[in-house]
């Protein structure tokens, strides 16, 4: 069975700092990779997803196919990347969907 | 776009009861699928419909079933309600499938006395 681990549940570093939350993933095929943000008093959203390559608010998450990982970094955090940081994983057909447990990131002043 | 929407978006209701939970999707959006969200457990998939029919669930019992009409919108149903089905109940609409991007809804709040 799929599973993604993020073994942070909270992590606080100072504005301008660099900030690393962790993701891991156990997963027999080749997986769709996400990382989902909620701020406060917001919805859930999209932050990135690994095929799209893409820098999001400055964040960048990488697929590690030989760690099982797909950690998300920005070099400068914000105070307004404060909120919650879901991974998660679907496989190829959509078929089976989990959420890590998440990693409140706290970024302070 | 008009997003997501839930309704009702807080419910309370007893042991043993029974609820519907609705959600409207984005216009266009085909997949809807259903998320049970609790401090003790976090996120968890209970199920997604496309196309009127369910194509992935999650692990969890018989009492929490859906279904998907022809215009996209669905349902959840929880039958003989326990106290540990309060949580909060998300939905999310996406185009095709949960491998592309998903749009939540605000969610809907369920209290079990």
């Amino acid at each position: 069975a799929q599973r993604v681990t993020q073994p942070e549940k909270l992590l606080s570093v100072f504005k301008g700092a660099p900030v690393e939350l962790k993701c891991n993933y156990s997963y027999s095929g080749s997986p769709e990779l996400f990382w989902y943000v909620q701020y406060s008093r917001q919805r859930l959203q999209l932050l990135l997803r690994h095929i799209s390559r893409e820098s999001i608010k400055g964040f960048t998450a990488d697929l590690n196919k030989g760690e099982t990982s797909f950690h998300l970094k920005k070099p400068f955090a914000q105070e307004e990347d404060s909120a919650m940081y879901y991974c998660a994983l679907s496989d190829n057909y959509g078929q089976n969907f989990v959420f890590g447990p998440g990693t409140r990131l706290s970024v302070l002043p | 776009k008009a997003g997501v929407t839930q309704t009702p978006r807080y419910l309370i209701k007893t042991r043993g009861q029974q609820v519907t939970l609705s959600c409207s999707p984005i216009s266009g959006h085909r997949s809807v699928s259903w998320y049970q969200q609790t401090p003790g457990q976090g996120l968890q998939f209970l199920f997604e419909y496309f196309s009127e029919t369910q194509r992935n669930k999650g692990n969890f019992p018989g009492r929490f079933s859906g279904r998907q009409f022809s215009n996209s919108r669905s349902e959840m149903n929880v039958s003989t309600l326990e106290l540990g089905d309060s949580a909060l109940y998300l939905c999310a609409s996406s185009l095709a499938g949960t491998y592309n991007e998903q749009f939540f809804g605000p969610g809907t709040r369920l209290t079990v006395l």
